[in-house]
């Protein structure tokens, strides 16, 4: 089946610093999105990615749709204690089918 | 505003207990769904309705019943309960099908089977 990749597991960055992750997959999505969950509550839609080569930013956090629609990016710049988390990437193959998730990446910052 | 509310938030259950999850949402969407989430594996959909009277399967069905008799309500059964299906649980609504831009979460139960 269809797959996402999120690696690595854990990251630990310090406030302040920029951080970028990416989700790849050996299968084509034609809409890829970014989820954060804080601890404790479920996961919430950070951005939504629809067109191949699509950059688009929310605040702080900028994703971009790959050329290949095999991977999408989410960096985040100067980093803030709130924004530990985890991080889900989530493809989908058409508008109405099924989402498929990544692992997620387990951030962290130190104050 | 509610949401989407999951109760109970914290259970545990003996090994063969039948429990049922409740998930609620008040934003009037078709489109309801569980996920169970475990360390590493991220997100897996569990079942899912695309309406009142709808249920299908997801991707880790074993084990779990749904049904769907309004579209408010959405409840999660486990019909006998395994250490395997410790996990924690997410219902999540959407108003258009299953699309992620507009899913919107509860925000989770905790089951422990012992």
């Amino acid at each position: 089946g269809q797959q996402l990749n999120q690696s690595p597991q854990s990251m630990f960055i310090q406030e302040g610093e920029d951080v970028s992750m990416n989700c790849t997959s050996s299968s084509i999505f034609n809409t890829w999105l970014w989820y954060k969950q804080d601890p404790g509550e479920g996961p919430v839609l950070l951005i939504a990615l629809y067109k191949a080569g699509e950059l688009t930013s929310n605040g702080r956090l900028t994703a971009q749709f790959g050329i290949t629609r095999k991977d999408s990016f989410l960096n985040i710049s100067a980093s803030i204690p709130s924004d530990v988390g985890i991080y889900f990437c989530a493809g989908q193959v058409q508008t109405n089918s099924k989402l498929t998730f990544g692992k997620g990446i387990t951030l962290s910052v130190r104050p | 505003n509610a949401g989407v509310t999951q109760t109970p938030k914290f259970q545990v259950l003996k090994t063969g207990q039948s429990m049922t999850l409740q998930c609620a949402q008040d934003m009037n969407h078709e489109y309801m769904s569980w996920y169970r989430q475990d360390p590493g594996m991220g997100l897996r959909l569990i079942h899912y309705s695309v309406g009142a009277g709808i249920t299908d399967q997801g991707e880790v069905p074993n084990g779990y019943n749904v049904s769907r008799s309004t579209t408010e309500d959405f409840p999660l059964r486990l019909l006998s309960a395994a250490p395997s299906q410790t996990s924690v649980y997410f219902c999540a609504s959407s108003r258009d099908s299953l699309s992620g831009n507009t899913i919107y979460f509860g925000e989770g139960s905790w089951l422990t089977v012992v």
